[in-house]
């Protein structure tokens, strides 16, 4: 059971735009930024975006997130097939005296 | 660029302790204000932090796997490394060594800061079987 909530799976067609949510409480979300990574089968996760709408240099534009009260989202715009991967958001933890907690991972397909 | 690469038994004994180094190359690992992290994944599952560590001494662990974690930093091999001791087969995962960095902002007359994890080993798969 991860201490935020993501949902298993997501779907779209290419060109469509697919949203992924991220919920926590006021201990994580609800206190420090939001970063999202995106993890291919028998890779490492990448940073995708970081402090809730940050992109690292190389990201693509179609990534973007937001974040509001207790939960955040990532939206990617112009879904193409090698965005099919596993999503996962994180954020640091103020319970406990700090720690990071991640979501369950949300896999995209892309139909 | 800086790159990570962690190494260490692929197998260990249910009880022992896993014992794991990451390498820090394409950069020292004292020249920022950063922390050294290790993530864990069993197959198929999310991800799971497990604890980090700056070159200044600072820790921060999993409160669930506190009373079983120590990570520590040799700044002369440029290395940091984990140790889990009385493994099980949950243990069973392959494990990340990622670099925290920070940035900062500005608001009102406070800083503020906040981390994100940006290099990435390319991970150790760790195997607790008898």
């Amino acid at each position: 059971q991860s201490v935020l909530t993501q949902p298993p799976s997501t779907s779209g067609t290419p060109g469509q735009r697919v949203s992924i949510s991220c919920s926590g409480d006021s201990s994580n979300i609800g206190s420090n930024p939001v970063n999202w990574y995106q993890q291919f089968p028998g890779t490492a996760p990448k940073l995708l975006i970081y402090s809730n709408n940050q992109r690292p240099s190389g990201v693509s534009d179609r990534f973007s997130g937001s974040k509001s009260g207790t939960s955040a989202s990532l939206a990617i715009s112009g879904l193409q097939s090698e965005d099919e991967a596993d999503y996962y958001c994180a954020a640091w933890d103020d319970s406990l005296n700090g720690h990071w907690v991640f979501g369950g991972g949300t896999k995209v397909t892309v139909l | 660029q800086v790159q990570l690469q962690e190494s260490g038994p692929g197998l260990v004994k249910p009880s022992q302790t896993l014992s794991l180094t990451c390498t820090v190359s394409g950069g020292s690992i004292t020249s920022g204000s950063w922390y050294w992290s290790w993530i864990r994944q069993p197959a198929g599952k999310g991800l799971e932090w497990i604890g980090r560590m700056n070159t200044r001494g600072s820790t921060d662990y999993n409160p669930s796997l506190k009373s079983r974690v120590t990570i520590s930093v040799d700044t002369s091999k440029n290395q940091f490394s984990l140790k889990l001791s009385s493994m099980t087969a949950a243990d069973t995962a392959m494990y990340f060594c990622a670099r925290e960095s920070r940035g900062r902002f500005h608001l009102l007359y406070s800083t503020y800061y906040y981390y994100y994890m940006d290099v990435w080993g390319k991970g150790t798969t760790v195997t607790v079987s008898s």
